[in-house]
């Protein structure tokens, strides 16, 4: 069984200063990761993946992510918050074997105060 | 590409009613999947196919939830009676088949039972 936990409901920054959102995940074989990020009344955004090599994984609009096998973590970075980036937040993970399906974490919601 | 397609945007139906949601998937995605968010569960993935044949579907709440895929093009999620424990808002979500490749998410469709 794969699962991914979330324990932040919401995170709240100031602009300008860095942001981490949180995630682990349980998974029987290897980790697929993913991040996605929700707009009010929108879908879902796809921001960035680790699927395997470097740890530290570079997305879109400025945000990284870092793998860490042993804390079965996937945690969502940005140097500098903008106002822009609040937003809703979802981790998923899949089990590297082909055909089964994304299970996302329950979200955080990123608010970003000016 | 117009991306994944989903219809309606709002749906308002009464109690009893039967409601059939619709998605039209990106071109060349062969995996096609349905998911459910609400508060107070977050993301559910309720069902997903592979090349139009349903793969899983134990996140089908129950027998009033039915799904089919006819073609590589469309896919209809049906609930037949309607109730207002439904309300949610309804995502379909395609993506080339492999443990690799994230998902594009439509915009959803808002179902309000009344």
């Amino acid at each position: 069984a794969q699962s991914v936990a979330q324990p932040e409901d919401q995170v709240n920054v100031a602009e300008g200063n860095p942001l981490t959102v949180k995630c682990t995940y349980s998974v029987s074989g290897n980790p697929y990761l993913f991040w996605y990020v929700q707009y009010p009344n929108r879908g879902l955004q796809f921001l960035l993946k680790y699927i395997t090599g470097d740890n530290l994984v570079k997305g879109s609009y400025g945000f990284e992510a870092e793998f860490n096998k042993s804390q079965t973590s996937f945690h969502l970075k940005k140097p500098s918050a903008l106002v822009s980036d609040s937003a809703l937040y979802f981790c998923a993970v899949r089990d590297g074997q082909a055909g089964t399906a994304l299970i996302f974490g329950k979200g955080t919601t990123l608010s970003v105060s000016s | 590409d117009a991306g994944v397609i989903q219809s309606p945007r709002h749906e308002v139906t009464e109690m009893g009613q039967e409601v059939t949601l619709r998605c039209k998937p990106i071109s060349g995605h062969n995996s096609l999947f349905w998911y459910r968010q609400t508060m107070m569960r977050g993301l559910e993935l309720l069902i997903y196919f592979n090349n139009n044949v349903p793969i899983d579907d134990s996140g089908m709440p129950e027998d009033r939830f039915s799904a089919k895929m006819p073609n590589a093009s469309f896919s209809t999620l049906k609930i037949q009676p309607s109730e207002p424990r439904d309300s949610a808002v309804y995502f379909c979500a395609s993506s080339r088949t492999g443990a690799n490749y994230g998902y594009t998410f439509g915009s959803g469709t808002r179902l309000t039972v009344v």
